[in-house]
């Protein structure tokens, strides 16, 4: 079974452009998020989707950042304009449902650098 | 809020040496409690899991106990192998009814034969 597949790997930018990361969940998790993790600390959640609904968008900086989850499957992250303080690795993963007891698969990341 | 605290490394271990990576939480209600790992150039994966005081979490080898009375979940393992270098993240969720994972800074393991 395939896992939660991000593109790209790595990314680097001139900052005040525009960025896009790509996330394809597992076949069949109906929960998506996206996670910022910056160097020597933990991931912390940017959004959480259910299906197409974005139910927990709470700590996503809407000034910049964007994300949708068409159809409910695969979901775009978006910043722009971009800044010298998004450097950084952002992290895509998935589970079943929102349940606290459902483990979330996260996939490699992709590594962001703005110059 | 809820926050996670989880000793700072990098630690460093000879081979079969015995390994504790610190973990204590805060958090309202009654968390589930998660140790992810993360291998160089790879996602996080999940290596075991608590969901209820006095639960014991275990997967290759790693045990962590959810101690309730000292709100901790201490990752141990009694013979380390150079393929466990990695970084360690104890997060939690839930309590609350917060589906948020809230993830500790991370603990970078490395192992030398």
């Amino acid at each position: 079974e395939a896992g939660v597949v991000q593109s790209p790997r790595y990314k680097i930018i001139e900052k005040k452009q525009p960025v896009a990361f790509w996330c394809n969940p597992i076949s069949g998790h109906n929960t998506l998020y996206w996670y910022l993790q910056n160097l020597g600390q933990g991931p912390e959640l940017l959004i959480r989707y259910e299906n197409e609904e974005a139910v927990d968008d709470s700590q996503l900086p809407k000034d910049r950042f964007s994300a949708e989850r068409l159809k409910g499957v695969d979901s775009t992250l978006k910043i722009q304009p971009a800044e010298l303080g998004d450097s950084a690795v952002y992290l895509c993963a998935s589970s079943l449902s929102g349940s606290e007891y459902n483990e979330q698969f996260f996939g490699p990341g992709t590594r962001l650098t703005v110059l | 809020g809820n926050s996670v605290t989880q000793m700072e490394g990098p630690v460093t271990l000879s081979e079969e040496a015995f390994l504790t990576i610190n973990c204590t939480y805060t958090a309202t209600g009654y968390p589930s409690l998660f140790w992810y790992v993360q291998y160089p150039g790879e996602g996080l994966q999940l290596l075991l899991k608590a969901t209820k005081a006095d639960d014991k979490g275990s997967n290759k080898g790693f045990e962590a106990t959810y101690r309730k009375e000292t709100t901790s979940f201490h990752l141990e393992k009694g013979s380390v192998q150079v393929s466990d270098s990695a970084v360690y993240f104890c997060a939690l969720s839930g309590g609350a009814g917060s589906y948020q994972l809230t993830f500790g800074k991370g603990t970078k393991l490395s192992v030398i034969p």
